[in-house]
């Protein structure tokens, strides 16, 4: 079935730009996101990127989609200690969105 | 205020007593799902519902049940708890109809311990 592997841990110091990479196996995937879990939440949609774009911007993140490689990350500018939390990659496939697999999450850890 | 509610939040149970977890949401969505949370592994979906009445396995349904009598309840139930059972589970829920792009509405979670 799909996969999809993220590193589980990231550690960055407040104001450096952090990037979160994930990678996927499925090749009919339509659409890519990027949830984010703050400590005791439900995740929330950060952002997303349809599979015919190669970038999205939207204020600090970025998102980059290699299609060959099957390779998505987001970037985080001017990284602050209100980005410490849990960043979990999904996609979904052309069969149907309402099977959305997600990896295993990131979390990121600023240090002030 | 949209949102998806569960209950309860936290609950310790012992082997074999049956429970429920609600989950309601206020947003006239078509499509609900149940995850687990567990370290290491991600979000994994037991069960979703494209519509009242309509339900199906995700990849780890084993000892579990749901139901979608209405469309806007997705109660996940645990027939015979197990200690495997212990997680974080989340539901959410989903728009269908119309162009959207898919985004998942997650519940606040709730914290599971068998003992």
């Amino acid at each position: 079935g799909e996969d999809v592997e993220q590193s589980l841990f990231l550690s960055v110091r407040e104001g450096d730009s952090s990037v979160i990479n994930c990678t996927y196996t499925d090749s009919s995937s339509t659409y890519l996101y990027w949830y984010k879990q703050e400590p005791g939440a439900g995740l929330q949609l950060l952002t997303y990127i349809f599979s015919n774009m190669d970038m999205k911007q939207d204020q600090r993140l970025t998102v980059l989609l290699n299609k060959k490689d099957k390779h998505l990350s987001l970037r985080i500018a001017d990284t602050q200690t209100g980005d410490s939390a849990i960043y979990f990659c999904a996609e979904t496939s052309s069969g149907g969105y309402q099977k959305v697999t997600f990896g295993t999450g990131t979390k990121l850890q600023v240090i002030p | 205020e949209a949102q998806v509610t569960q209950n309860p939040r936290y609950l310790i149970t012992v082997t074999g007593k049956k429970l429920t977890v609600t989950c309601s949401q206020n947003m006239n969505h078509e499509y609900m799902s149940w995850y687990r949370q567990d370290p290491g592994l991600g979000l994994r979906q037991i069960y979703y519902s494209m519509n009242v009445e309509v339900t199906d396995k995700g990849d780890v349904p084993e000892g579990y049940k749901v139901s979608r009598k209405e469309k806007r309840n997705f109660p996940l139930i645990l027939e015979s708890p197990s200690p495997n059972q212990t997680s974080l589970y989340f539901c959410a829920s989903s728009l269908m109809r119309g162009v959207n792009t898919g985004e998942l509405f997650f519940g606040e979670g709730s914290r599971l311990t068998v003992l």
